[in-house]
C-alpha cells in the first residue's frame, strides 16, 4: 500500500539554525500538506500545496517557514531560524484531491524536531 | 477560523466497556473527518462525513453526523486493548483549512 515517507524521524538543532524537513507524498497525490503537533496537543495546519505553490496557510505559518517541491517527488518544509517553541512533531500528508470524495489525508510517520 | 470542540479529553474504560467521543461547532460544519492517532504515532485516516444525519458504520465503531451538521461523535462499542489511542475529529468549515479538534486519548485497561 503507497504511503507518505519523511525523513529525518528525528533532528536535534540549535536555536538560530534552519533546518529542512523532507517528504515524499503518495505518487498520484495532487495536494500536499504539513502540521505540527506540539507534545501531547492537537494537530496543527501549517500549509497546503498545490501546482507548486501554497494554497492556503494557517497563522503559525509566518515568514519564517517555507515550502517547496524541488523535483517531482520531494516536498520540503524549510524553517529559517529555529526558535525553541517549533520543537514539535511534523507531519505531512497527502489527498488525492480536495473535493470531498478526494479529500482524504494520508499522513507520514513524522519528523521530531527538537531545538536546543 | 473553524473551531471544533471536542469532549473529553481523556477516558479511561475497562476492556469491553463502550466509549463515545464527540464533537461540537458553533456553525455549521461542510465535512467533519475522524482520524486515530496510536501513541507514538501519526493520524490515521478512519472516516468522513457529509450528509446531515449521516452514521457509518466501521465493525465496533459508529459515526454520526448530526442534523445540523455541527456536532459529530464516534462510539466504539466493547472496547480493546487495540483501541488505545487518541481519537481527532477534524473539519473544513466552509474554507480548504482544515481544523482539528484536541482529542480524546482512550485508555483502556485489561
Amino acid at each position: 500500500e503507497p504511503e507518505v515517507t519523511q525523513t529525518p524521524s528525528h533532528q536535534v538543532t540549535q536555536m538560530g539554525q534552519e533546518v529542512i524537513l523532507r517528504c515524499v507524498p503518495i505518487s498520484n497525490h495532487l495536494y500536499f500538506y504539513w502540521y505540527r503537533q506540539i507534545l501531547g496537543q492537537k494537530v496543527e495546519f501549517l500549509v497546503s500545496f498545490y501546482n507548486n505553490e501554497i494554497s492556503e496557510k494557517s497563522e503559525i505559518f509566518d515568514d519564517q517557514f517555507s515550502v517547496e517541491r524541488p523535483d517531482g517527488s520531494n516536498f520540503t518544509l524549510k524553517i529559517r531560524s529555529t526558535k525553541l517553541e517549533d520543537s514539535a512533531m511534523y507531519f505531512c500528508a497527502s489527498s488525492r484531491g480536495r473535493g470531498i470524495g478526494s479529500y482524504e489525508q494520508y499522513f507520514g510517520p513524522g519528523t521530531r524536531l527538537t531545538v536546543t | 477560523g473553524q473551531q471544533v470542540m471536542q469532549i473529553p479529553q481523556y477516558q479511561h474504560v475497562q476492556e469491553g466497556e463502550d466509549f463515545t467521543t464527540y464533537c461540537n461547532s458553533s456553525t455549521t460544519l461542510s465535512n467533519i473527518q475522524w482520524y486515530k492517532q496510536r501513541p507514538g504515532g501519526h493520524p490515521v485516516f478512519l472516516i468522513q462525513l457529509v450528509k446531515s444525519g449521516e452514521v457509518k458504520k466501521q465493525k465496533r465503531l459508529t459515526f454520526q453526523f448530526g442534523e445540523a451538521k455541527k456536532n459529530s461523535s464516534l462510539h466504539i462499542t466493547a472496547t480493546q486493548t487495540t483501541d488505545v489511542g487518541t481519537y481527532f475529529c477534524a473539519s473544513r468549515g466552509g474554507s480548504y483549512i482544515p481544523t482539528f479538534g484536541r482529542g480524546t486519548s482512550l485508555i483502556v485497561h485489561p
